[in-house]
C-alpha cells in the first residue's frame, strides 16, 4: 500500500493570502496524484488531478505542482469559501488518500 | 448534471449485514467504473472497493476483503455495496464516486452525498 503523509495537519491563513498544502507519497506515483475539497457535511471535490490540472469550473488560483513522491496544493489568494479539509489522493496503484489538512481562518 | 444518490445506510448490529445501493444519472453509467469511498466520523477517506464498468473485475481494500462485495446492474444504472459480517470499525459514511475514465486506478469526479452506516449493539 501506498501511504501518503500530508502536512501540516492545520493551517491557519488569513483572508487574501497564499496558502501551501504538501503531500508525500511512500513511493513514486508518477504523476498520478489528485486533490480534493471538503466542506463539513459536505462529499468531497475534485480540485486538480494529473498532480496539476484543474477540474472542471476551479478557480484559477488553485494549482497542483509535483511529480514522484513529492507534491504541492497551493491557493494563491485565500478566500472565504476556501477553508476546508484538503486531501491528496493517489491513484497509481490501489487509491490511497492523505490524512488531510485542515484550512482555517487565522 | 451528474447525480450519485446512495441509500441503505442503517444502525446495525456487530456481525449483520447491510446493502447499499447507490442510484446514478446523468451520464452513461456503463462507460465508468465505479467506487465505494467510506469516511469514519471525524476521520478521513478511505478507498472501499471498486468495479469495472461491465462488472468482471472487482477489487477490495484489505480491511473489507472477504467481507464486503461490489456490484452493479448496469440496465439500471446502480451500484451496490453488500456488506457482511460488519465490525464497529466498518461505522462510516460511505459515498459511491464515480472514475474518471474507463481506468480501474483513477481519481473520483464525481461524489453521492454518502449514507451513514452505524455498526453498534
Amino acid at each position: 500500500e501506498i501511504v501518503m503523509t500530508q502536512s501540516p495537519a492545520t493551517l491557519s491563513v488569513s483572508p487574501g493570502e497564499r496558502a501551501t498544502l504538501s503531500c508525500r507519497a511512500s513511493q513514486s506515483v508518477s504523476s498520478n496524484l489528485a486533490w480534493y475539497q471538503q466542506k463539513p457535511g459536505q462529499a468531497p471535490r475534485l480540485l486538480i488531478y494529473g498532480a496539476s490540472t484543474r477540474a472542471t469550473g476551479i478557480p484559477a488560483r488553485f494549482s497542483g505542482s509535483g511529480s514522484g513522491t513529492e507534491f504541492t496544493l497551493t491557493i494563491s489568494s485565500l478566500q472565504s469559501e476556501d477553508f476546508a479539509v484538503y486531501y491528496c489522493q493517489q491513484y497509481n496503484n490501489w487509491p490511497t488518500f492523505g490524512g488531510g489538512t485542515k484550512v482555517e481562518i487565522k | 448534471e451528474v447525480q450519485l444518490v446512495e441509500s441503505g445506510g442503517v444502525v446495525v448490529q456487530p456481525g449483520g449485514s447491510l446493502r447499499l445501493s447507490c442510484a446514478a444519472s446523468g451520464f452513461t453509467f456503463d462507460d465508468y467504473t465505479m467506487h465505494w469511498v467510506r469516511q469514519a466520523p471525524g476521520k478521513g477517506l478511505e478507498w472501499v472497493s471498486l468495479i469495472s464498468w461491465d462488472g468482471g473485475s472487482t477489487y477490495y481494500a484489505d480491511s473489507v476483503k472477504g467481507r464486503f462485495t461490489i456490484s452493479r446492474d448496469n440496465s439500471k444504472n446502480s451500484l451496490y455495496l453488500q456488506m457482511n459480517s460488519l465490525r464497529t470499525e466498518d461505522t462510516a459514511l460511505y459515498y459511491c464516486a464515480k472514475g474518471s475514465r474507463l481506468l480501474l486506478l483513477d481519481y473520483f469526479d464525481y461524489w453521492g452525498q454518502g449514507t451513514l452506516v452505524t455498526v453498534s449493539s
